[in-house]
């Protein structure tokens, strides 16, 4: 079975420029998570689906950053303009149902912004 | 709010020795779960083992087992007969179990490193 996928796996962009991550879950997954994670530093939560519903996106900074995940299966991060700051490891997870206690990992996105 | 503190940022031992990475943490609840994720270098994050807190027997994975403090909120990690591949990032996190939000706490991490 495959696991979380995440693309592209590197991303080096101008300040200012556009940038999108994308992730497909594991199959059957109805939960699905996008975390940034600063180095040195644990993963924050960005938002959280249920399936096609973003249910907790408290965290996310809206000015710049959206998301989406049609058909609550794959998943789509973009960040418009990205800022010099934006730059970290972008981590997307899934899991079976909110209360289930594994959430599993894709590789993640690293986003160099110069 | 819910705060996870790892205190040791990096550790270093030899191949085949006992590690133990500490954490604790600070909440009101009485009902969560306790987490121990792995990161390798360049790879995924996995979970290690996790530790419901009404349950009184530490869990135990294989060469990983925790030792889990409730009173003192304290949920350490011990890693036996450490291997080469034990080399990474681990987080400890935390989550509540009775609250829609299910969300995971994480602490900053603690980078192992396994010399051979």
């Amino acid at each position: 079975e495959a696991g979380v996928v995440q693309s592209p796996r590197y991303k080096i962009i101008e300040k200012k420029q556009p940038v999108a991550f994308w992730c497909n879950p594991i199959s059957g997954h109805n939960t699905l998570y996008w975390y940034r994670q600063n180095l040195g530093q644990g993963p924050e939560l960005l938002i959280r689906y249920e399936n096609e519903e973003a249910v907790d996106d408290s965290q996310l900074p809206k000015d710049r950053f959206s998301a989406e995940r049609l058909k609550g299966v794959d998943s789509t991060l973009k960040i418009q303009p990205a800022e010099l700051g934006d730059s970290a490891v972008y981590l997307c997870a899934s899991s079976l149902y909110a209360y289930s206690y594994e959430q599993y990992f894709g590789p993640g996105t690293r986003l160099t912004v110069t | 709010a819910q705060t996870v503190t790892q205190s040791q940022p990096e550790m270093s031992v030899q191949e085949a020795e006992t590690v133990t990475l500490s954490c604790t943490y600070d909440t009101s609840e009485n009902n969560y779960y306790l987490f121990w994720y792995k990161q390798p270098p360049s790879r995924q994050m996995i979970l290690v083992i996790r530790q419901e807190a009404y349950k009184q027997q530490n869990a135990t994975e294989n060469r990983f087992s925790v030792n889990f403090q409730k009173a003192a909120k304290s949920f350490s990690l011990k890693i036996s007969d450490s291997q080469l591949g034990d080399t990474a990032m681990y987080f400890c996190a935390f989550m509540k179990h009775e609250d829609s939000n299910y969300q995971l706490i994480w602490g900053a991490g603690t980078k192992l490193i396994i010399k051979p």
